[in-house]
């Protein structure tokens, strides 16, 4: 059974620093995404990834994957407040079922 | 681009009714959509996948009974919930077979 952990779980920044999201996985998988999710809203899609040694960035966020150790990281560079949301990683685990991380609730103080 | 809709956003309804949950792809055909619930502060949990003109299939742990899951066409797949109870109330959000697409959510609240 596929299992993703997301680390760490709650994460308080101050505005401009640099940090680190971390999401394992537990079995073999083709595609790996990441999302955001507002308060009371449905999920964003910021990136998926599809091979090993991917990177995509958007803005302040880029996204890697390493297939080999079963990990893959978001990394904010120079946070800002609008950055403040639950993120997710979802890995697939065949016929574009997703299982989800518990997500990582990010805020970030002025 | 593709949007997927969802209707209601938001229903409260007393213990024992049901409440169906549409969703609908507005620009493309969905053959397959999958059905989340997320409760509050948690991640969201695969319920079920609806393929268009066949039989829903559910995850370990959802009764099928309850969760009735309709997919008569490309463009919509209902989750009707029966017999609501309490527990039952969460985050319903559906995903079209295109992974970056979900809808909007509804939230189920029963009192």
């Amino acid at each position: 059974e596929l299992k993703v952990e997301q680390n760490p779980l709650f994460l308080s920044m101050q505005e401009g620093k640099n940090y680190t999201i971390y999401c394992n996985y537990s079995t073999t998988s083709d595609r790996l995404y990441w999302y955001r999710q507002d308060p009371g809203k449905s999920l964003e899609s910021l990136f998926v990834l599809l091979s090993n040694g991917a990177v995509k960035q958007e803005g302040r966020l880029m996204a890697s994957l390493d297939t080999k150790a079963r990990l893959s990281t978001l990394h904010i560079t120079a946070a800002v407040h609008d950055l403040s949301a639950t993120y997710f990683c979802a890995v697939d685990r065949g016929g574009n079922k997703l299982v989800f991380g518990a997500g990582t609730i990010l805020r970030v103080k002025s | 681009g593709a949007v997927v809709s969802q209707h209601p956003s938001w229903v409260i309804c007393k213990s024992g009714t049901s409440v169906k949950i549409e969703c609908r792809s507005l620009d493309f055909q969905a053959t397959t959509m999958f059905w989340y619930r997320q409760f509050p502060k948690q991640s969201l949990m695969l319920m079920a996948t609806s393929n268009e003109g066949s039989k829903a299939t559910y995850e370990q742990g959802v009764e099928k009974d309850k969760f009735l899951i309709n997919h008569a066409s490309l463009t919509l797949s209902t989750l009707t919930v029966t017999s609501a109870h309490p527990e039952d109330s969460s985050f319903y959000i559906c995903r079209a077979n295109n992974e970056q697409f979900f809808g909007p959510g509804t939230r189920l609240t029963v009192l």
